[in-house]
């Protein structure tokens, strides 16, 4: 069974702090990524790796970093966290030419 | 780079009736069109997809449709029923390259009354 998994469901940080948010999958998928769901504006992707140490931006990247030292796990880092960072985060897997699997969200709240 | 929109933002139906929810694309070469279901509170998961050698593709009360010329897809769920509530997003992308990343429509709110 295909499982993705995210370090937590929800999230409570300060502005100003330094957040990670964990994201594993079990199937040694090549890409990741990683979304900030908003209501209204859909799922915007903040940043993909399709390969071990490898990052590319997506649509809104600013504010936010990534690593993936591993092929199993992919980390967003928020290096300084602001209000209007405060989201659903969904982290997702896919093989090449492949379905995309999503993992169970992380929501972050940011006071 | 690729911008997928995604119409009606919000659709009520009674239970029964049919639902059409549309999206265009503005990158000729997507050639990947699938369409993902979110329930409340739940993960998006995929229920139909679509690639651009064919028009049309079916499963059971649910199909989309392709017209590349236009660059518009749409997914039909017919005999809709309350389970079929949810969060529905389009999404389109190439196969090729790295990453295969999916650029995904607003979403699309499902309400199927009784």
């Amino acid at each position: 069974d295909v499982k993705v998994t995210q370090s937590s469901r929800y999230l409570v940080k300060r502005t100003g702090e330094k957040v990670f948010l964990e994201c594993v999958q079990d199937m040694d998928h090549e890409n990741m990524f990683w979304y900030r769901q908003d209501p209204g504006l859909g799922l915007r992707l903040i940043y993909f790796s399709y390969d071990v140490k490898m990052k590319e931006k997506g649509d809104i990247p600013e504010g936010y970093s990534v690593s993936r030292e591993k092929k199993e796990r992919f980390s967003l880092i928020l290096e300084s966290a602001s209000t209007n960072q405060t989201s659903m985060y969904l982290c997702a897997s896919k093989p090449d030419r492949a379905e995309q699997y999503f993992g169970p969200g992380t929501r972050l709240t940011v006071t | 780079g690729e911008n997928v929109e995604q119409h009606p933002s919000t659709l009520s139906v009674q239970e029964g009736d049919s639902a059409v929810i549309k999206c265009t694309y503005s990158d000729s070469a997507s050639n990947y069109f699938p369409w993902y279901k979110q329930e409340l509170g739940k993960r998006p998961q995929l229920i139909i997809d679509i690639r651009s050698n064919v028009g049309e593709k079916k499963d059971q009360r649910i199909a989309v449709t392709l017209n590349k010329t236009a660059k518009h897809f749409s997914l039909h769920i017919t005999e809709t029923q309350p389970e079929d509530s949810a969060v529905y997003f389009c999404a389109a992308s190439m196969t090729a390259g790295g990453g295969n990343k999916l650029t995904f429509g607003t979403g699309t709110q499902l309400k199927v009354e009784l």
